[in-house]
């Protein structure tokens, strides 16, 4: 089973330069959502979808842009990278929220972003 | 607003020890609480929460915690460490009435040593 699959793993780019986080998943979730990880400060929400064509902000979201055409794809984008956004980047999707589901996130394996 | 707070960054435990790894949090209402655990170069992987009904819960691992309300605390604990468990532990409270929108800890290392 894929899960969720992010790509790039790895990357490095200069100062103002946009690109994007890919994140796809192949478990029919509803909730999608993106954070990042920093040392010392856990993950926090920057950004995350109830559904297709849904989206809302997270914690920290500034310098951030999403969308959600599709149940299974929610693409983070960088609009002009600033070193402050150095971080690993995770995706992570969920079944929309029962008392019986709510809260298990299943995540990807991580986009390590360096920004010169 | 929900938030956690993770005591100790760093933990180390001998193989076979007690592994305690301290969570306290704030909320304003009944909150719903996880433990998750990340290992090198992963992402992160759901151990037990914490809902509704029963305080101590098991999860995956030999892993265990229990809700106490009146410390407002979400310790996880195991009888004895492995090697394998060797990790990062997060703990996380989710937002008002549940929901996957997911406050987490700063993370506890764990070490296990010979």
């Amino acid at each position: 089973n894929a899960g969720v699959t992010q790509t790039p793993k790895f990357q490095v780019l200069k100062t103002g330069q946009s690109m994007t986080l890919q994140c796809a998943q192949d478990m029919n979730h509803e909730y999608m959502s993106w954070y990042r990880q920093d040392p010392g400060m856990g993950l926090r929400l920057i950004h995350y979808s109830v559904g297709a064509g849904i989206t809302d902000q997270g914690e920290v979201p500034n310098g951030y842009n999403v969308s959600r055409s599709t149940t299974e794809d929610f693409p983070l984008r960088l609009l002009s990278a600033a070193p402050s956004q150095t971080s690993v980047y995770f995706c992570a999707s969920s079944y929309s929220t029962t008392a019986r589901n709510t809260g298990e996130l299943f995540f990807g394996e991580g986009s390590r972003l360096t920004v010169l | 607003a929900q938030s956690v707070t993770q005591l100790g960054s760093h933990v180390s435990v001998s193989e076979g020890a007690l592994v305690l790894l301290r969570c306290n949090y704030s909320s304003s209402v009944p909150p719903y609480l996880f433990w998750y655990v990340q290992y090198p170069n992963q992402g992160l992987q759901l151990l037990l929460k914490y809902t509704t009904g029963a305080t101590l819960v098991k999860g995956i691992n030999g892993f265990e915690a229990e809700f106490k309300k009146s410390e407002t605390s979400f310790h996880l604990t195991k009888p004895s460490a492995h090697m394998s468990d060797a990790a990062e532990y997060f703990c996380a409270v989710s937002g008002t009435g549940g929901g996957n929108k997911l406050t987490f800890g700063t993370g506890t290392q764990l070490k296990v040593e010979l």
